[in-house]
């Protein structure tokens, strides 16, 4: 199995362009979820889902979007990009049908906006 | 709000036990004690989790203390590849609630 698979791994987006994250994992969990990691801090959520069609707000959601279509998919949108969007992204998904949470997490992407 | 305290940083040598210890004095009595670990620009990786009675598996052992208030992550022959970032987490029993990372300690193993 792949696991959870995130593209594109770099990019360079110019200030008020957007872009699309994609993250697709197989393994059938029903919990996904978006974190951010600025230089040197900790993980911060921005949203999660715990199903189709179920997003949920995290800690620090503005200037994002997410959709979940399909158990699979949970991508997420940037519209403006703003420098303070530079940052690594991390996704992860978890099977949480016992209520305690492992989560996989995908090998990031890696934002620079400019 | 950080629920959870941890040193800033630790060394251990390399072949010696590395014990990493977490202190959450505010857990409620259905919150686990998680600990994940980072290596460098990779995504976390799941280490272990518990509740209340002490834990071990292939990757570390957990020991809780009986108020609950505090734990301690044991590497117990730490390696070169065990430098990371640990984090230790408290969630509720709760399916869909989000784990909440805070800053973690980076241990550093030498030789």
């Amino acid at each position: 199995n792949a696991g959870v698979t995130q593209t594109p791994k770099f990019r360079i987006l110019k200030i008020g362009q957007s872009m699309t994250l994609q993250c697709t994992q197989d393994m059938n969990h029903n919990y996904m979820y978006w974190y951010r990691q600025d230089p040197g801090m900790g993980l911060k959520l921005i949203y999660y889902s715990v199903g189709a069609g179920i997003t949920d707000k995290g800690e620090v959601p503005n200037g994002y979007n997410v959709s979940r279509s399909t158990t699979e998919d949970f991508p997420l949108r940037l519209e403006l990009a703003a420098p303070s969007q530079t940052s690594v992204y991390f996704c992860a998904s978890s099977d949480s049908g016992t209520g305690t949470e492992k989560l996989f997490f995908g090998s990031g992407t890696q934002l620079s906006v400019l | 709000d950080a629920k959870t305290t941890q040193p800033t940083s630790m060394d251990c040598a390399e072949g010696r036990a590395a014990n990493l210890p977490c202190n959450h004095s505010t857990i409620s009595g259905n919150e686990y004690v998680y600990w994940y670990r980072q290596i460098h620009s990779q995504g976390p990786q799941y280490i272990i989790h518990g509740l209340k009675n002490n834990e071990t598996n292939e990757m570390a052992s957990l020991i809780i203390t009986e108020d609950r208030k505090s734990s301690t992550l044991i590497l117990p022959h730490a390696t070169l590849r065990d430098t990371a970032v640990y984090y230790c987490i408290v969630r509720p029993n709760q399916a869909g609630t989000a784990l909440i990372f805070g800053k973690g300690t980076t241990l550093s193993v030498s030789s």
